[in-house]
């Protein structure tokens, strides 16, 4: 199963943009790319979801090199309610199940 | 639409009891189900799986258990909880597209376990 490595923690500022960069050199070639945003005592929500180049949809968009050893969540202009734990993760060979890290938390101030 | 629903939303309950959680999808039909838990300010861990009626695959060996009675209910169980066993348990439901992998998982709203 490809492991994924993301920053512990961010901070941004209203409006800002934000990228948070995923390192995953392990990934295989049937392997996508998903990031799912958990705000406390929620489940985590699917956000985006690409296999390589650019996915973009109406909350982020999802860069994916040639290589596709990392990928970039790009929250654009974010804001408060956009503090959040944001997860990277890899789909396991099978598709039967997916390995969360501790993901990244966003803090954004006003 | 597709709903996930688990209950209850909080519990607390003392060293030693049992314990059940059921979780129930509607408007799909054969998914994937999964147990999760968290720990306080730590990212999801996987505890169960299940393919279909019936399959359950564990991840973590511990004194908890998992049954799929039904296609479209999951349930969480133990016969003596531990202190360790307290919680954010959540459910998901996923399912496959096509040949290539991308279980995308879509989790319920959580039950918080307390273990006294």
């Amino acid at each position: 199963l490809a492991k994924t490595t993301q920053p512990i923690s961010m901070d941004s500022y209203e409006g800002q943009e934000v990228n948070i960069t995923c390192s995953h050199n392990n990934i295989a070639t049937n392997d996508y790319i998903t990031w799912y945003q958990q705000f406390p005592s929620q489940g985590p929500r699917f956000i985006i979801q690409g296999y390589k180049t650019k996915v973009t949809n109406e909350v982020a968009s999802l860069f994916i090199p040639a290589d596709r050893k990392s990928s970039t969540l790009s929250l654009p202009r974010v804001s408060l309610s956009d503090t959040a734990v944001y997860y990277c993760l890899v789909g396991a060979q099978g598709g039967d199940k997916l390995i969360f890290g501790t993901g990244t938390r966003l803090q954004v101030f006003p | 639409s597709q709903t996930i629903h688990q209950w209850p939303a909080t519990l607390v309950q003392p060293v030693g009891s049992p314990l059940s959680l059921e979780c129930t999808v509607e408007g799909t039909s054969n998914p994937n189900l999964y147990w999760y838990r968290q720990a306080a300010g730590r990212g999801l861990q996987l505890l169960f799986y299940s393919v279909g009626i019936g399959q359950i695959s564990s991840e973590v060996p511990q004194n908890l258990s998992a049954s799929r009675p039904q296609d479209r209910q999951f349930i969480l169980s133990s016969k003596k909880l531990l202190l360790s066993d307290s919680g954010f348990y959540l459910c998901a439901w996923g399912v496959l597209r096509g040949q290539l992998t991308t279980d995308t998982q879509y989790f319920g709203p959580g039950t918080r376990l307390t273990v006294l």
